[in-house]
C-alpha cells in the first residue's frame, strides 16, 4: 500500500535551516513526490516535484531558499534563511496507478 | 497566469448533494486534468478523486466511490464536483488543483467550504 509518512511537528529559529522528512512505504522508494506548503487560514501552494535522485522542479515564484532532495525512501524540504512566514504546515503526495496519496503533514513552528 | 476560481460555501442539511464548481485560466484545459482535495477542520489533506479534462476519464477514492461524481465541461474550462448523500462528516474546505494528468497537483483553487448540517 502506497503511504507517506511525516513528523507531525518540527521547530527551528528565524534564519535558520531546517529539513523535513517524508518517507514512501516499503516497494515504492524510486517514487517521485511533491511538496506544499498551507500558511494558516490559507490554502495549498505547491512547492516542488521531488525525484528519486533529488532532482527537482520548483512551482512559480518559489524562492531559492527551498530546495529538495533524495535518499532510499527518504525525500526531505530544506528551508534555509527561515523566515516569519515560513511558519505553516507541509505536505508531501504521491501518486500511483489511479489514486494520489498525501501524508499527514509536518507543523513547521518558526522560533 | 494559471488560476483556478471556486464557487462560493454552501451550507447544505444532510442528506443533501452538493456541486462545487471550478473555473480554470491561463492554461490550455484539456492538456491537464483535475484533482479535488478536501480538508476537515484541523485535519490533513484528503484526495477525492481526478478527472481529465482531455477525455473525462475518471478516477474516484475507494471511500467515496458511488457517492462522487466528477465532470467538466470543456466549452468553458470549468470542472465540477457533486457529492450526494451528504453527512456532518462532510463539513470540510474543498480544493481543486491542476493535476499533471494523475500524478502531481500544481496549482491549487481557493477553496470552498461546505457545511454540513441540520
Amino acid at each position: 500500500q502506497l503511504v507517506l509518512t511525516q513528523s507531525p511537528s518540527a521547530s527551528a529559529s528565524l534564519g535558520a535551516s531546517v529539513k523535513l522528512t517524508c518517507t514512501l512505504s516499503s516497494g515504492h522508494s524510486s517514487y517521485a513526490i511533491a511538496w506544499h506548503q498551507q500558511q494558516p487560514e490559507k490554502g495549498p501552494r505547491y512547492l516542488m516535484k521531488l525525484n528519486s535522485d533529488g532532482s527537482h522542479s520548483k512551482g512559480d515564484g518559489i524562492p531559492d531558499r527551498f530546495s529538495g532532495s533524495s535518499s532510499g525512501a527518504e525525500r526531505y524540504l530544506t528551508i534555509s534563511s527561515l523566515q516569519s512566514e515560513d511558519e505553516a504546515d507541509y505536505y508531501c503526495q504521491t501518486w500511483g496507478t489511479g489514486i494520489l496519496v498525501f501524508g499527514g503533514g509536518t507543523k513547521l513552528t518558526v522560533l | 497566469q494559471v488560476q483556478l476560481v471556486q464557487s462560493g460555501a454552501e451550507v447544505k442539511k444532510p442528506g443533501a448533494s452538493v456541486k462545487v464548481s471550478c473555473k480554470a485560466s491561463g492554461y490550455t484545459f484539456t492538456s491537464y486534468g483535475i484533482s479535488w482535495v478536501r480538508q476537515a477542520p484541523g485535519q490533513g489533506l484528503e484526495w477525492m478523486g481526478w478527472i481529465s479534462a482531455y477525455n473525462g476519464n475518471t478516477n474516484y477514492a475507494q471511500k467515496l466511490q458511488g457517492r462522487v461524481t466528477m465532470t467538466t465541461d470543456t466549452s468553458t474550462s470549468t470542472a465540477y464536483m457533486e457529492l450526494r448523500s451528504l453527512r456532518s462528516d462532510d463539513t470540510a474546505v474543498y480544493y481543486c488543483a491542476r493535476d499533471e494528468d494523475g500524478s502531481y497537483v500544481d496549482y491549487w483553487g481557493q477553496g470552498t467550504l461546505v457545511t454540513v448540517s441540520s
